[in-house]
């Protein structure tokens, strides 16, 4: 079955180092989505991507994070300058289709610690 | 924004036993869906509900959508070892782009 990859499994960084999360969405898929979840928290929306461009972000979503498609295959999430409080698992998910009837379907995930 | 809360937060019970979880959203929910996170994994889509009062079942576990579509609950019957794990519901933005997780209900079976 086609599933979303995600590199690293597992990243610890200095506060304040810029990090870039990987992530290989299903191939036939069009939307793309990162969330995190801070340990034993709730998954929690970050940014979706479609067609080259951000369709909707939330307020986590500052002005420290970037997505990008670079080329036809990888979706990653950079973070400028990273702190603390960014510790979390980073999914990064793909769809078909979006909103009502879609079916998201994530990655194992990308565990950022932050020190 | 819409808010999707969900109790209880932790369930622990004996292998055997039943187990509900419940959703609420602070706004009506165009459908609603339900993941499943094991330790340490990643959420799996359960089902989507999209009609008032739909009720779907999956082997041991029975869906269901409210009359409102404001609500929504998950019942296990006769749990497993196999079924510990966080539930969360989700419910679509209004945009359609972003999913809001509730909280989750974490559930832990002692065989």
């Amino acid at each position: 079955e086609p599933e979303v990859t995600q590199t690293p499994s597992h990243q610890v960084t200095q506060m304040g180092q810029e990090v870039i999360l990987r992530c290989v969405p299903i191939s036939n898929h069009l939307y793309f989505y990162w969330y995190r979840q801070i340990l034993g928290q709730k998954v929690e929306f970050l940014v979706s991507f479609y067609n080259n461009e951000i369709s909707e972000k939330s307020e986590i979503f500052d002005d420290q994070f970037s997505v990008e498609r670079p080329d036809g295959s990888n979706f990653t999430l950079k973070i400028r300058s990273t702190k603390l409080e960014d510790s979390a698992m980073y999914f990064c998910a793909s769809s078909v289709i979006a909103g009502s009837g879609n079916t998201i379907y994530f990655g194992e995930g990308s565990w950022l610690t932050v020190v | 924004g819409q808010q999707v809360m969900q109790i209880p937060q932790y369930q622990h019970v004996q292998e055997g036993e039943d187990f509900t979880t419940y959703c609420n959203s602070s706004t009506t929910l165009s459908n609603i869906q339900w993941y499943k996170q094991r330790p340490g994994g990643h959420p799996v889509f359960l089902i989507q509900l999209v009609k008032s009062g739909e009720v779907k079942k999956q082997k041991r576990l029975t869906f269901q959508f409210g009359e409102a579509k404001k609500n929504s609950s998950l019942h296990i019957t006769a749990t497993q070892t196999t079924d510990v794990g966080t539930y969360f519901c989700a419910g679509y933005s209004n945009s359609g782009y972003a999913l809001n997780f509730g909280k989750g209900t974490s559930l832990l079976v002692t065989p």
